[in-house]
């Protein structure tokens, strides 16, 4: 595709509520990474993937985050249990190498009520 | 642990005037220093990238500069336009354990208005 496309833009999601984020990142692009961003904040670095292998998932706040990228190119963030301090927008960015300019797709924001 | 301080956290200028945006960051060992331009509901816009052997990098109307040494960004946009107005990020590529790129290190952005 023409960017990095993520979906939803938007999710409500109930305290204790399961959620699944979806990035699909720009077509050849090996690297992919996931951001968490408060509101006032600058984004905070979640995971990191080079094709399919998640090389770096020390941002990850606890265990009830996990991101996957089985075929090295669609990746899906997912949440268990979400709680209140997880509402933030969410995003998603890939480039063509891991020391490369990153493009980033627009967010999900995610609300948790 | 790596930092980033943007300053000032928000700026107002008429239209038509130069300006400084200021970013600094505490461990000097960093693979890459990028500028983004953040818009309202939008994901970022990917302005400019300095490799840290470089010292500064342009595109039309954005200048940047890097001071690896002394850990500090600067990013001049000439003749401001409303256009601009915009929340700006300065984020810093580390270094993984094995020696290789990683993930980025955001400032919290600077809130620029640019009055028409």
């Amino acid at each position: 595709g023409a960017g990095v496309s993520q979906s939803p833009r938007y999710k409500v999601a109930k305290r204790g509520q399961d959620v699944a984020l979806r990035c699909d990142p720009i077509s050849g692009h090996v690297s992919l990474f996931w951001y968490q961003q408060a509101l006032g904040q600058g984004p905070e670095f979640l995971t990191y993937f080079q094709n399919e292998a998640q090389l770096d998932k020390s941002g990850l706040p606890s265990d009830r985050f996990f991101a996957e990228r089985p075929e090295g190119s669609v990746s899906t963030l997912k949440i268990q249990r979400t709680q209140q301090e997880d509402s933030a927008v969410y995003l998603c960015a890939s480039s063509l190498d891991v020391s490369m300019r990153a493009f980033f797709g627009q967010g999900t924001r995610l609300t948790v009520v | 642990k790596q930092e980033v301080t943007q300053i000032p956290a928000a700026l107002s200028v008429p239209e038509g005037e130069n300006l400084v945006l200021n970013c600094s960051f505490t461990d000097s060992a960093i693979y890459n220093l990028q500028w983004f331009r953040q818009d309202p509901g939008k994901g970022l816009t990917s302005l400019l990238l300095i490799q840290s052997s470089q010292r500064e990098q342009t595109s039309g109307r954005l200048n940047a500069s890097l001071d690896k040494s002394s850990g500090r960004s600067t990013l001049y946009i000439a003749a401001s336009q409303p256009g601009d107005s915009a929340t700006y990020l300065c984020a810093v590529k580390r270094y993984d354990s094995g020696g290789g790129a990683d993930g980025l290190t955001f400032g919290k952005g600077t809130h620029l208005i640019i009055q028409p």
